[in-house]
This record gives structure tokens, sequence and C-alpha cells, in this order.
């Protein structure tokens, strides 16, 4: 079935630090989701990216989708502690279905 | 709008038991989901549905029912508790006209001993 990997599972890092995860799926998706969770909270969504090659910006966050509609990137610019949480994947397969199915997630500590 | 509402919030059964966890939506969402989420293992789905009277299995769906018998709600039913069903259950819903990304409730912690 469909997996999505995500790397790294845990990443921390000094204020003002750069930030990146990856995520990598085993087959071609329609369209890619990043959710962000804050400790003790739930899933919430952040952004979608549906083109081939795709960029989206939301102030210090950049997000990608491959060429391929495999991979995907987030990438935030220097970290703040409002930033901790766990950063989440997901991932719609080609072919309409509707089945979403996440990565692992990473985990964001900040250190001030 | 209240969003995704899920009951209860928290939930103590005993090994065999049978419990129903409630969602529902007040924002007219045609896809709505149901995910279980453990240390280390993400989001993992257990049954979907992308309409009423429509639902699919997920990536985990062994040991749960699912009816979507209305647009609102969408209950997850525990048939036979096991302590490996000791999670967070998180009911979630999306729409195209919300760009569907997915909206969350604020999730289930379920214990079973």
């Amino acid at each position: 079935g469909q997996q999505v990997m995500q790397i790294p599972q845990y990443q921390h890092v000094q204020e003002g630090e750069d930030f990146t995860t990856y995520c990598n799926s085993s087959t071609t998706l329609s369209n890619i989701q990043w959710y962000k969770q804050r400790p003790g909270g739930h899933p919430v969504f952040l952004i979608q990216l549906v083109k081939s090659g795709e960029v989206k910006k939301q102030k210090r966050l950049t997000f990608q989708f491959g060429e391929a509609k495999k991979n995907s990137s987030l990438h935030i610019t220097a970290t703040q502690t409002t930033d901790v949480g766990t950063y989440f994947c997901a991932g719609l397969t080609q072919g309409g279905s509707e089945k979403l199915v996440f990565g692992k997630g990473t985990k964001l500590t900040v250190n001030p | 709008n209240a969003g995704v509402t899920q009951t209860p919030k928290f939930q103590v059964l005993k090994t065999g038991q049978s419990m129903t966890l409630q969602c529902a939506q007040d924002m007219n969402h045609e896809y709505m989901s149901w995910y279980r989420q453990d240390p280390g293992m993400g989001l993992r789905l257990i049954h979907y549905s992308v309409g009423a009277g429509i639902t699919d299995q997920g990536e985990v769906p062994n040991g749960y029912n699912v009816s979507r018998s209305t647009t609102e709600d969408f209950p997850l039913r525990l048939l036979s508790a096991a302590p490996s069903q000791t999670s967070v259950y998180f009911c979630a819903s999306s729409s195209p006209s919300s760009g569907y990304g997915y909206t969350f409730g604020s999730g289930t912690r379920l214990t079973v001993v």
C-alpha cells in the first residue's frame, strides 16, 4: 500500500536557525498536505500542494512539491519558539481516492 | 461554527467492552476520516468516508466499524476493545470548498485495561 516516509524524526535547533523536514512517497501523489501539531493539541492544516514543482510560501515557511510528485519539503527560516511542534506531511494518491496517508512526522524543538 | 466535535475526550475501557466514539461536524463537509495516533507512529487512517452512505477502509481498520448515515456524523465503533487499541483518536473532515485541507477534532484519549 501507499507509504509516506518523513525525515528526520526529531530535530532540535537553536532559535534563529533554519529547519527542514522531508517527505517521500512510494507512489505518485495527486497532492500533498502539511500539518502542524502543537504538544497536546490536534493537527492543524497548513497548506496543500497540487502541481509538479510547486513552491508556496507562508511568511517564514516554504513548501515544495517535487517534479515527480513523489517528494516534498517544508523549510522554516529563522525558527522561533512558536514553531515548536510536530510537522506532518500527508499525501493523496492519484486515482481519485480520498485516502489521506500521513508520514510519521518531524518533532521540532527550539532552544531559546 | 463548532467545527469538528468529538466525544468523549477521555475514556477507560476494560478489555472486551464495546463503545462508540462520536464525531460531528457542522461545516457541511463531504469527507470525514478517523485516525489513531500512537507515539512514534504518526497518524494512521482507520476508516474514511466521501459522503453519506459511503465508507471505506484505511490502513488499520481491524477491530473498528463505521457508518455514515448523515453528512454531519461519523461514529467509530470499537467492537471488542483490546489493549492494543489504547491510543488517541482523531476525527477529521474536509471538502473541496475548504481547499481539501482537513479540520481535526480535539481528539479522544482511550485507554483499554
